[in-house]
């Protein structure tokens, strides 16, 4: 089965960089989106095609790529970055998300 | 610029729903929509796809047999229907236009499946 795996939490204080995982076999051959969730809303979209950043999505948030695994960069975490980050990919006909994590910043 | 869902409630197992998604603002003929749930305190999982013109149709394993995905693209309007409705189907529904560099999510619409 096709399947993302993500660590489920990430914790950095103010300032530091924040780096979140993808792993899964299908990024081997197909690109990566990553989504941002706060509580209550819906989510957004912040990374796709595995590095690119859509517009008025802030420069501190970057994306990389290595084989298997997709990687979000959070370079200065701020208070306001703190929410749920899901990594979203597509093979053959099915489309996935990652299981989530938590980004901490306290 | 909006996508709202609608037809959510509570159903018993086994039961039927019918979830709509009302689009506005853009070209909706010209793109294809997925249905992305959320049970409560979980992540994301995608349910479905369909094409811009409803000739293709994509569905995740869980939900495969049971829910079938539409459109009217006279109406502007995108459908979930759900049959079969067991306990954990229980989520927020929401309606999304994920398209290279540009995303769109409706509020969602809320599905609770309980006796």
């Amino acid at each position: 089965s096709y399947e993302l795996t993500q660590p489920s939490s990430v914790s950095v204080s103010p300032g530091q960089t924040a780096r979140i995982t993808c792993s899964g076999d299908v990024l081997t051959n197909t690109y990566a989106r990553w989504f941002q969730q706060k509580p209550g809303q819906a989510p957004l979209l912040i990374i796709y095609k595995d590095t690119e950043r859509p517009s008025g999505i802030p420069e501190r948030f970057s994306g990389s790529s290595s084989g298997t695994t997709v990687t979000l960069t959070i370079s200065g975490a701020q208070v306001e970055d703190e929410a749920d980050y899901y990594c979203f990919s597509a093979t053959d006909n099915i489309r996935m998300f990652g299981g989530g994590t938590k980004l901490t910043v306290l | 610029v909006q996508l709202v869902e609608s037809g959510g409630g509570v159903v018993q197992p086994g039961r039927s729903l019918r979830l709509s998604c009302a689009a506005s603002g853009f070209s909706f003929s010209d793109y294809g929509i997925h249905w992305v749930r959320q049970a409560p305190g979980k992540g994301l999982e995608w349910v479905a796809l369909i094409s811009y013109d409803g000739s293709n149709k994509y569905y995740a394993d869980s939900v495969k047999g049971r829910f079938t995905i539409s459109r009217d693209n006279s109406k502007n309007t995108l459908f979930l229907h759900m049959n079969s409705l067991r306990p954990d189907d229980t989520a927020v529904y929401y309606c999304a236009m994920i398209v290279d560099d540009f995303d769109m999510w409706g509020q969602g619409t809320m599905v609770t499946v309980s006796s």
